[in-house]
């Protein structure tokens, strides 16, 4: 099945510092989506993106929907010790009586560790 | 309070021992799923369900079963264990609605070792 490239792979920031990362596939995708996952946790829905081209904040995360449907980037602003985790992008393809219906693609993961 | 719950939360185990993974969910959804998550892969589907006794399979089903036989409950069979099926295991929920994108949300996790 197919993946989602996502990256960096991993990330150590100092507190305060702003943080970027983004995903890209070589196919379309309806919905783009950015969970995070605390240790020992199920990942939890951060944005959600529906529109080419729409940008998204929620506190200090922004996230944008890429015009050609293909990419997604999530920022964090100010970042601080609790932000630590791993955060995931997916893309969802929405078929109306398709079996894709509700599938999710994940893309690797990117490990955010940050230092007080 | 709504959520998903999957039992156990750890298991080690030896190749070929049989063993089952429940996932429970409170919040009458359609759509449950199950998902691996091994380092540097991500989140790979197993398998999913649609509906009550509606199920197929995702990017990973080799080695595993499922079955749907009450809305609520999605539980995860391994047969014959191997090795390679040792990770992290996630139960995922959603409501089923047309036109938009469902909310997955996802069980705390079940850590499989399998020796």
């Amino acid at each position: 099945g197919q993946q989602l490239n996502q990256s960096p792979q991993s990330m150590f920031i100092q507190e305060g510092e702003d943080v970027s990362m983004n995903c890209t596939s070589s196919s379309i995708f309806n919905t783009w989506l950015w969970y995070k996952q605390d240790p020992g946790e199920g990942p939890v829905l951060l944005i959600a993106l529906y529109k080419a081209g729409e940008l998204t904040s929620n506190g200090r995360l922004t996230a944008q929907f890429g015009i050609t449907r293909k990419d997604s980037f999530l920022n964090i602003s100010a970042s601080i010790p609790s932000d630590v985790g791993i955060y995931f992008c997916a893309g969802q393809r929405a078929s109306a009586g398709g079996t894709s219906y509700g599938k999710l693609t994940f893309g690797q993961g990117t490990i955010l560790t940050v230092h007080p | 309070e709504a959520q998903v719950t999957q039992n156990p939360r750890y298991l080690i185990t030896v190749t070929g021992k049989k063993l089952t993974v429940t996932c429970s969910q409170n919040m009458n959804h359609e759509y449950m799923s199950w998902y691996r998550q091994d380092p540097g892969l991500g989140l790979r589907q197993i398998y999913y369900s649609m509906n009550v006794e509606v199920t197929d399979k995702g990017d990973v089903p080799e080695g595993y079963k499922v079955s749907r036989k009450e809305k609520r409950n999605f539980p995860l069979i391994l047969e014959s264990p191997s090795p390679n099926q040792t990770s992290l295991y996630f139960c995922a929920s959603s409501l089923l609605l047309a036109g938009r994108y469902n909310e997955q949300f996802f069980g705390p996790g079940t850590r499989l070792t399998v020796l």
